[in-house]
């Protein structure tokens, strides 16, 4: 099944301890992407990432760090977590059309910083 | 910066009723997105209109896009309980491949 993957679901940490949230396609994507949900905001996108070993920042990457070593994996990384950074986050990937084309989402990450 | 703006915020009918919602956007594009969120959920891709198409039908989904005025509006008919859920309208705007812009959705409840 064609599917976007995110881990954990749920996460309650606290300020200034490292995580790592993953995100993983089995769909041979070359596009991915995050982004982060909050209530009267939508969705903003954080990094992007055309392909392997080629991301890019969106409208809101303070806080944030990303890597694409593979073409499946897309980590999202918070190497400080604050308050400000409590949110629903979603990965999403495309095929060559990138983002122009109809995006996967995966079921997102529910993260709390408290 | 939001570049889709979906209106009405929140809609509610009854159960059979067609539902339409709106989506402005600021700059051209390439193509025009509409997008459902189930509670808490990610989001599942409806249609894709292209800035040359005025029209697009799927099921019981029909999109129209006016360039000119900038504006596209999705249309639900005989609207089901199952259709609540937020919708989002999504811009990939010409030179850039690599943004989609989201609105801040519509709210769509349907009563049974």
């Amino acid at each position: 099944e064609a599917q976007v993957t995110q881990n954990p679901r749920y996460l309650i940490t606290v300020t200034g301890k490292k995580l790592t949230v993953t995100c993983s396609q089995n769909m041979n994507h070359e596009y991915m992407s995050w982004y982060r949900q909050d209530p009267g905001l939508g969705l903003r996108q954080i990094y992007y990432s055309m392909n392997v070993e080629v991301t890019d920042k969106g409208d809101v990457p303070e806080g944030y760090k990303v890597s694409r070593k593979e073409k499946r994996n897309f980590p999202l990384i918070l190497e400080s977590p604050s308050p400000n950074q409590t949110s629903l986050y979603f990965c999403a990937s495309s095929g060559h059309t990138g983002a122009e084309g109809p995006q996967h989402f995966g079921d997102g990450t529910r993260l709390s910083i408290l | 910066s939001q570049q889709g703006e979906e209106d009405p915020q929140a809609l509610s009918i009854q159960e059979g009723e067609n539902a339409t919602m709106n989506c402005s956007y600021k700059t051209s594009i390439n193509n025009l997105q509409w997008y459902r969120q189930n509670s808490g959920r990610g989001l599942v891709h409806l249609i894709l209109i292209r800035s040359n198409e005025r029209e697009k039908h799927s099921g019981r989904l029909r999109v129209t896009l006016d360039t000119s005025k900038k504006s596209s509006s999705l249309l639900i008919t005989a609207s089901r309980a199952a259709d609540t859920a937020s919708y989002f309208c999504a811009t990939g705007s010409g030179g850039s491949n690599y943004k989609l812009t989201f609105g801040k959705g519509t709210l769509l409840t349907v009563n049974p």
